[in-house]
């Protein structure tokens, strides 16, 4: 079975600092790898997903994420956040294309001016 | 395009009564999932349909939940009876088949007072 621990429950960044949020995940057959951001009262919106290829992955809004076999990490980073990118951060595996995702905790980045 | 869309946005109901909520995937998606986000942890998936069969409904409690998808468009999800512990956010998503896109709509609050 798969299962993903995001090790941190809220980040509080100042705007224009960097952040890393931090995603492990445990599985015994590959997987498929992604981050979803929650806005307040709103649905999960892909920021990047992990496919195969290069361990880097660029997403939307300026995010990006890397992809670290041997620590089973796939840690998400923006060099530069700003107060709109204040959410809820999702990570989440899948075993199978079109199959269900298993999703982590949450972490809720806070950006304050 | 049009996203996908659910209703009601919020619902507030007693223990034991029962609930329904309805979610119109995107046209064309013939996958449909249903995921239950209690408050503090990531969505958890309660049944996936692909047209009007169901593919996995492993963690879906039978005793009390119950979904459909009749002409594998739009679809409803039940509760009968309500607990407490079923507050929560119940998040519809869809996709294309066999794709790793799962496009969320904006979910419906439930409260069980």
């Amino acid at each position: 079975a798969q299962s993903v621990t995001q090790l941190d429950s809220q980040v509080p960044v100042f705007e224009e600092a960097p952040v890393e949020l931090r995603c492990n995940y445990s599985s015994s057959v590959s997987v498929y790898l992604f981050w979803y951001v929650q806005y307040p009262n709103q649905g999960l919106q892909l920021l990047l997903k992990y496919l195969s290829g290069s361990t880097l992955v660029k997403g939307i809004n300026g995010f990006e994420a890397e992809f670290n076999k041997s620590q089973t990490s796939f840690h998400l980073r923006k060099p530069s956040v700003h107060i709109s990118d204040t959410a809820e951060y999702f990570c989440a595996v899948s075993r199978d294309q079109g199959g269900k995702l298993i999703f982590g905790q949450g972490t809720e980045l806070s950006v304050k001016p | 395009e049009a996203g996908v869309a659910q209703s009601p946005r919020y619902k507030i109901i007693e223990k034991r009564q029962s609930v329904a909520f309805w979610c119109n995937p995107i046209s064309g998606h013939a996958t449909l999932y249903w995921y239950q986000q209690i408050l503090g942890q990531g969505p958890k998936l309660l049944i996936q349909f692909q047209n009007n069969g169901v593919v996995d409904d492993s963690q879906l409690p039978k005793d009390r939940f119950s979904a459909e998808r009749l002409k594998g468009v739009d679809s409803t999800l039940k509760i009968q009876p309500a607990k407490l512990e079923d507050s929560a956010v119940y998040l519809c998503a869809s996709s294309l088949v066999g794709t790793l896109k799962q496009f969320f709509g904006p979910g419906t609050r439930l409260t069980v007072l």
